[in-house]
């Protein structure tokens, strides 16, 4: 399968606790999003990679959050001392470069974390 | 920031029955991206539209890019249960930088098709 993959699908914490999840991009893409979706609602843009290169940062994206892609391929988003308030799925994307087709986020599966 | 109003929230019909939702925005997005989730997966692309009045079609999805480039709707002809989910416009705004590639959903249509 030649999709996005998020490891892990599902992440249970206790507060204060930190986290990583990683993303695996479609192997042809350098653009790479974070999104975190809560119940009921879209979701919402978190950070984005060109290659290496942090691009964007949301202001949801607190200094709890970090995000990294150090080769360019997979990338990784790190909660420090998480709080209730983070439980959400967390989404990653990945798109081409190029005119239009740089505009079609594939989204992989999700992790759901759920912060006790 | 940027808001995309989506309805109708929700919408029950019947297995065969076409449906229609849209959206709005406040200000003019440069591309429209439909999506559908299912319960504990990622969104799925189903339509991308790039230019203001085109009209696209997927098997039995038809949307279209609102020639003011503030709104999109989506349609469903003859639906069948598989359609149940959620789906989501998203839209990428017009930026005087051009770098910014973020999209902003709106908070989905609940597509519930009775048998």
């Amino acid at each position: 399968d030649t999709g996005v993959s998020q490891d892990p699908r599902h992440k249970i914490t206790k507060r204060g606790q930190n986290v990583t999840f990683r993303c695996d991009p479609i192997s042809e893409h350098n653009r790479l999003y974070w999104y975190r979706q809560t119940l009921g609602q879209g979701p919402e843009f978190l950070t984005y990679f060109q290659n290496e290169a942090q691009l964007e940062k949301s202001r949801l994206l607190s200094d709890r959050f970090s995000a990294e892609r150090p080769k360019g391929s997979f990338s990784t988003l790190e909660i420090q001392r998480t709080e209730q308030g983070d439980s959400a799925m967390y989404l990653c994307a990945s798109s081409e470069t190029g005119s239009s087709l740089g505009f079609e986020q594939f989204f992989g599966p999700g992790t759901r974390l759920t912060v006790l | 920031g940027q808001q995309l109003n989506q309805s109708p929230q929700s919408m029950f019909i019947q297995e065969g029955e076409d449906v229609s939702m849209n959206c709005t925005s406040s200000s003019i997005f440069n591309t429209w991206l439909w999506y559908k989730q299912d319960p504990g997966e990622g969104p799925v692309l189903l339509i991308a539209l790039y230019k203001a009045g085109e009209l696209t079609s997927n098997g039995r999805l038809t949307a279209q890019f609102g020639i003011t480039r503030k709104d999109s709707f989506l349609n469903i002809s003859a639906s069948i249960p598989s359609d149940v989910g959620i789906y989501f416009c998203a839209g990428q705004p017009i930026l005087s930088s051009g770098s910014a590639r973020q999209l902003t959903f709106g908070s989905g249509t609940q597509l519930t098709v009775l048998p």
